[in-house]
């Protein structure tokens, strides 16, 4: 059960777009359509933000998106805001058991 | 409204047990998945155990063979037992309701372990 990889940081202004990459095998992302995101901050509960690889929960804005190719999932956040700036980490179903990402943090400048 | 309310958690000795309590509102326990997932301080989140609808348990390798996940229908609470516990067992812990495979929603407030001597 290795942690899925995630970059440690990523950076935007205000208005642009990020993407955050989650790479993992095929016995997790590349296996199965049941990837996750959540964002995350400091003291609170995470905040599930895409399930299913593509879709989105009720009250997260569509510019919020998810996709998958191989073994890589990414989350895109486009007009990025300064409430966007936490956390992130996706999560893979992997055969019975799951496992997460080890994290990004999205910084807006 | 669906909710989770945990409960439990706080100090314990290295080699101690405690039990995580999370009471469910507005869905019932054993007819969806249920998962615990933790966060150590300053680390990311880690994925602990789930429990199906079938009852079938499975535990990551860090807590196989000392953490137990049950539930109770009747109360509609989801629990952790959680046996020989060590140092490196220190984090907030969260209960959580499953969308089928897919995700983790909603999530408990989560409760601090802290295992120390």
């Amino acid at each position: 059960q290795s942690a899925l990889t995630q970059p440690r940081s990523v950076s935007g202004s205000p208005g642009q777009s990020v993407t955050i990459s989650c790479t993992g095998t095929n016995s997790d992302v590349g296996g199965y359509k049941y990837v996750s995101w959540y964002q995350h901050h400091p003291g609170k509960a995470p905040k599930l933000m895409i399930y299913d690889v593509t879709k989105r929960p009720s009250g997260v804005p569509d510019r919020i998106s998810g996709s998958k190719s191989g073994t890589t999932a990414s989350l895109t956040i486009s007009g990025l805001q300064a409430e966007d700036e936490a956390d992130y980490y996706c999560c893979s179903y992997a055969g019975s058991l799951y496992v997460f990402g080890t994290g990004t943090k999205v910084t807006v400048l | 409204e669906v909710q989770l309310v945990q409960s439990g958690g706080g100090l314990v000795q290295p080699g101690g047990s405690l039990r995580l309590s999370c009471e469910a509102s507005g869905f019932s326990v054993s007819g969806d998945y249920m998962s615990w997932v933790r966060q150590a301080p300053g680390k990311g989140l880690e994925w602990v155990s789930v429990i199906y609808s079938a009852g079938n348990t499975y535990h990551a390798d860090s807590v196989e063979g000392r953490f137990t996940i049950s539930w109770d229908t009747h109360k509609n609470m989801l629990f952790l037992q959680m046996n020989s516990l060590r140092v490196e067992d220190t984090a907030v812990y969260y209960c959580v309701r499953q969308l089928g495979f897919g995700g983790f929603d909603p999530w408990g407030q989560g409760t601090l372990v802290t295992v120390s001597s």
